[in-house]
């Protein structure tokens, strides 16, 4: 069954400093991959998702994650985050089936200004 | 509002006693998925639905749990005999598939946070 992993559980960083949250899923065929996040006290909501085609990824409020193939991460970066990016970032990944989409545990980012 | 709504919002009730969560998926969205959440987790998926008909069950979905869709539009999701480790947030989210899987965006909803003491 597939998996995803995160390695980071909690980041904090200063506001304009870089971020990258790592991301691994366990299944080798084709995947269809995402990045949400939940703003404190909102609902998830979906940041970028990759199926295909070029593996760099931009989505919304300058977030952008690289698909790499051979090293099955899906990694999601900020080139200089906000006090407003504090949130948690949850990767995901459909099953094989196509019919669930399956969730790491998620990093909680702690932006301070 | 048009997006996934859920009711109630919390949910406090003693171990034992049966629980009912509601969720509306947005208008025309065909599938919806129940998940729950654990403090430190990332959402598990339980249930979906393709219109009126649950396709798939997660083990994690005792026999304890069950989840209706009647109509294809609003769903249900009752939990009887209520644990101590029922105590999560469900979340319900829905999407709009017209081309399988791939294109796949998942509304969520607020979430029912459910304390069982």
């Amino acid at each position: 069954a597939q998996s995803v992993s995160q390695h980071n559980h909690h980041v904090i960083l200063s506001e304009a400093a870089s971020l990258e949250l790592g991301c691994n899923y366990s299944y080798g065929g084709t995947v269809n991959l995402f990045w949400y996040v939940q703003y404190p006290g909102q609902h998830l909501q979906l940041l970028l998702k990759y199926f295909s085609g070029d593996p760099l990824v931009k989505g919304i409020k300058g977030f952008e994650a690289e698909f790499i193939k051979s090293k099955f991460s899906f990694n999601l970066r900020k080139p200089s985050v906000q006090w407003s990016d504090t949130a948690e970032y949850f990767c995901a990944v459909f099953n094989q089936a196509g019919t669930a989409l399956i969730f790491g545990k998620g990093t909680t980012l702690s932006v301070s200004s | 509002d048009t997006g996934v709504s859920q009711n109630p919002r919390h949910k406090i009730t003693k171990r034992g006693q049966n629980v009912t969560f509601r969720c509306d998926p947005i208008s025309e969205h065909n599938r919806l998925y129940w998940y729950r959440q654990t403090l430190g987790q990332g959402p598990e998926f339980l249930t979906y639905f393709q219109n009126e008909a649950q396709l798939e069950k997660s083990r994690l979905l005792s026999d304890r749990f069950s989840a209706e869709r009647p109509k294809g539009s609003f769903s249900t999701l009752e939990i009887q005999r209520t644990e101590q480790g029922d105590s999560a947030m469900y979340l319900c989210a829905s999407s709009l598939t017209n081309r399988g899987p791939s294109n796949e965006k998942l509304f969520f909803g607020s979430g029912t946070q459910l304390s069982v003491l």
